[in-house]
């Protein structure tokens, strides 16, 4: 029952350092997510993955890539870590909106990363 | 670009008391909207809404969808201290789901 494995949970990183956020899913989803919160901000998409070998960027991509490794894998890489980052990061996925009207199809999400950069 | 809009931000109630909160959207190629509680950690499901008009309801909660105004309700009855949180609406297009800012909601005893 692992469902959205998320990684790490908490992590300090200094302006300019690089890091990648690990996130794995075991119920074979088509599409995967990366959000950020902020307080007032609700959640804001970084980038998705509609299938494997597929991304798009969502409403802040600035900053940030992604690499849908297999249907699986779904990471988030920060090149050169800036305060503005500074966050809290959760992944999820969901099948694809759409595939079958007959059951829910919400995403499920990862226990979240709390990144701060200094 | 897609828009999802919640409203209020943010509201303090008593127990007891019934809260509506409100979703509106614009988007391209609307499939659901959902609606999820958060309460500081990650986001848990409460309701999906595919069709005008048909109310859906679990214990004290409850949803509706006009997908002809393009708007969402979630209702709470007789709210309990448990019931603050954040509550996030979110609604898939095609192939990605966005979140509006969510309402923050406090129940005070």
């Amino acid at each position: 029952n692992a469902g959205v494995t998320q990684t790490p949970k908490f992590q300090v990183l200094k302006t300019g350092q690089s890091m990648t956020l690990q996130c794995a899913q075991d119920m074979n989803h088509n599409s995967m997510y990366w959000y950020r919160q902020d307080p007032g901000m609700g959640l804001r998409l970084i980038y998705y993955s509609a299938s494997e070998g597929t991304t798009d960027k969502g409403e802040v991509p600035n900053g940030y890539n992604v690499s849908r490794l297999n249907k699986r894998e779904f990471s988030l890489r920060l090149e050169s870590a800036a305060p503005s980052q500074t966050s809290v990061y959760f992944c999820a996925s969901s099948e694809k909106p759409g595939t079958s009207f007959l059951r829910n199809t919400e995403a499920f999400f990862g226990q979240g990363t709390r990144l701060t950069v200094v | 670009e897609d828009k999802v809009v919640q409203s209020p931000l943010s509201l303090v109630v008593h127990e007891g008391d019934t809260v509506t909160l409100n979703c509106s959207y614009e988007v391209t190629n609307f499939r659901s909207l959902l609606w999820y509680k958060q309460e500081k950690k990650a986001p848990t499901f409460l309701f999906m809404l595919t069709s005008s008009g048909i109310e859906k309801k679990s214990g004290r909660l409850s949803s509706i969808l006009d997908k002809k105004e393009l708007f969402s309700i979630l209702n709470i009855t007789a709210t309990q201290t448990g019931d603050s949180a954040v509550y996030l609406c979110a609604v898939y297009t095609n192939y990605k789901l966005s979140f509006g800012a969510g309402t923050t909601v406090t129940v005070r005893a």
